[in-house]
């Protein structure tokens, strides 16, 4: 079955501190992967996203993410996060072409300590 | 100029009632969507609609059903509501050749008491 796995549920990090979220997944095909953000009460929004090419994609606010195909993992990083990153973040994954629909992990939530 | 608007954004009723979430999408996508979201965060796909594909979720009773008038619109009607569809359902679109990029709309937090 296809699954998204985000590996921490709840985070929290200072300001300034670097941070990276895990996310695998179990996907027969070719994929296309996101990162989406969802600040409190407010809808999704796209942070990333990778299609091909170079694995290594760039997103909005200083948020980059790694695809690394033998790991089925498609890994966010920030390398200085600010108090206004605190938000709840999802990992999805679908197969390219399709209209199949986003597979969401369960995503994290992001607390950034002033 | 929103891109995925949703209406209502939010919605207070009663257990047994029958009601209906509109979406509209300015966007010209061939592709819509809708998604629950429950209290825990979780997003799960619940249909999408393709021209005259629709792909429905295993999961999602009967009661649930998309309808899409036109291209722009896939509204979703809900028929003897449950406590536990309480939740906030997601529209979204994408256009299926464009690697399905998904946009999202705000939101509709239905609330069943």
């Amino acid at each position: 079955a296809q699954s998204v796995s985000q590996h921490n549920h709840h985070v929290i990090l200072s300001e300034a501190a670097s941070l990276e979220l895990g996310c695998n997944y179990s996907y027969g095909g070719t994929v296309n992967l996101f990162w989406y953000v969802q600040y409190p009460g407010q809808h999704l929004q796209l942070l990333l996203k990778y299609f091909s090419g170079d694995p290594l994609v760039k997103g909005i606010k200083g948020f980059e993410a790694e695809f690394i195909k033998s790991k089925f993992s498609f890994n966010l990083r920030k390398p200085s996060v600010q108090w206004s990153d605190t938000a709840e973040y999802f990992c999805a994954v679908n197969h390219r072409g399709g209209a199949d629909g986003l597979t969401f992990g369960k995503g994290t939530h992001l607390i950034i300590q002033p | 100029d929103t891109a995925v608007s949703q209406t209502p954004k939010y919605l207070v009723t009663q257990m047994g009632n029958d009601k209906s979430i509109k979406c509209e999408q300015n966007l010209g996508h061939d592709t819509m969507y809708w998604y629950k979201q429950d209290s825990k965060k979780f997003l799960k796909i619940m249909f999408s609609y393709n021209n005259k594909e629709l792909i429905i979720n295993e999961t999602v009773p009967n009661r649930f059903s998309p309808k899409s008038p036109d291209k722009a619109h896939l509204n979703l009607h809900i028929n003897s509501l449950e406590l536990g569809d309480s939740a906030v359902y997601f529209c979204a679109s994408s256009q299926r050749e464009s690697y399905n990029e998904q946009f999202f709309g705000p939101g509709t937090r239905l609330t069943v008491l």
